[in-house]
């Protein structure tokens, strides 16, 4: 199948500080690439959705301003969490649409967790 | 819109067979995908399901019906490693997953 890679997997910061978060599409064309962040114990919840040479879509209740998100390429999604605070801790983790392939299966990246100090 | 119901937990023993529900209501349904995801890790694709009816691939299975807006899916021979939670994840019109989730169904195979 398809292979989604993050980088990187784990990242520790401080409150203030900006994180970004890379999201490549290893052996296919990702025309659409989603990012999602999930809290412990709790399920997958969308932020945006971004496709190659556009603006991401964000979800609602989701900041533009703090999380940036820029998709430059059919193969390199990024996240960037700006100044940064504990409440932003949490795993990150995005998703890849192969352009043209039915069905639209997303295959995910392994994920980054995300602490904020 | 949408709305997705998967129950919370189940607990099975190694060697049984197991059965997850997922019911949906989705505007402009095309297709159901199920989703694998073990603790501290991203999910995986299991399956796709778009004519009614069941997909059989190896231990897994899932089944769909359009008109009842239901899916399950069936995971036969229980293994410990298959404890984990199980992603329902209806997809809309235009064959165009958004990437909605329902909250998953954390199933705990014990010995």
């Amino acid at each position: 199948g398809a292979v989604v890679s993050q980088h990187p997997s784990r990242v520790i910061c401080k409150s203030g500080t900006s994180v970004k978060i890379e999201c490549r599409s290893l052996d296919f064309q990702a025309t659409t690439m989603f990012w999602y962040r999930q809290f412990p114990k709790q399920s997958l919840m969308l932020m945006a959705t971004s496709n190659e040479g556009s603006k991401a879509t964000y979800e609602q209740g989701v900041e533009k301003d703090k999380f940036l998100i820029n998709h430059a390429s059919l193969t390199l999604s990024t996240l960037t969490v700006t100044s940064a605070h504990p409440e932003d801790s949490s795993f990150y983790i995005c998703s890849a649409r192969e352009g043209g392939i039915f069905p639209d299966t997303q295959y995910f990246g392994p994920g980054t967790r995300l602490t904020v100090l | 819109g949408q709305n997705i119901d998967q129950p919370t937990e189940m607990t099975a023993t190694e060697g049984a067979i197991v059965q997850i529900n997922c019911t949906y209501q989705t505007s402009g349904f095309n297709g159901l995908f199920w989703y694998q995801q073990h603790a501290g890790e991203a999910p995986t694709f299991l399956s796709y399901n778009v004519l009614d009816g069941l997909e059989e691939k190896g231990r897994f299975s899932s089944f769909l019906s359009r008109s009842k807006g239901y899916s399950y899916l069936l995971l036969k021979e229980l293994q410990m490693k298959d404890s984990a939670s199980y992603l329902c994840a209806p997809y809309a019109s235009g064959g165009y997953q958004k990437g909605t989730f329902g909250t998953g169904t954390k199933l705990q195979v014990s010995p």
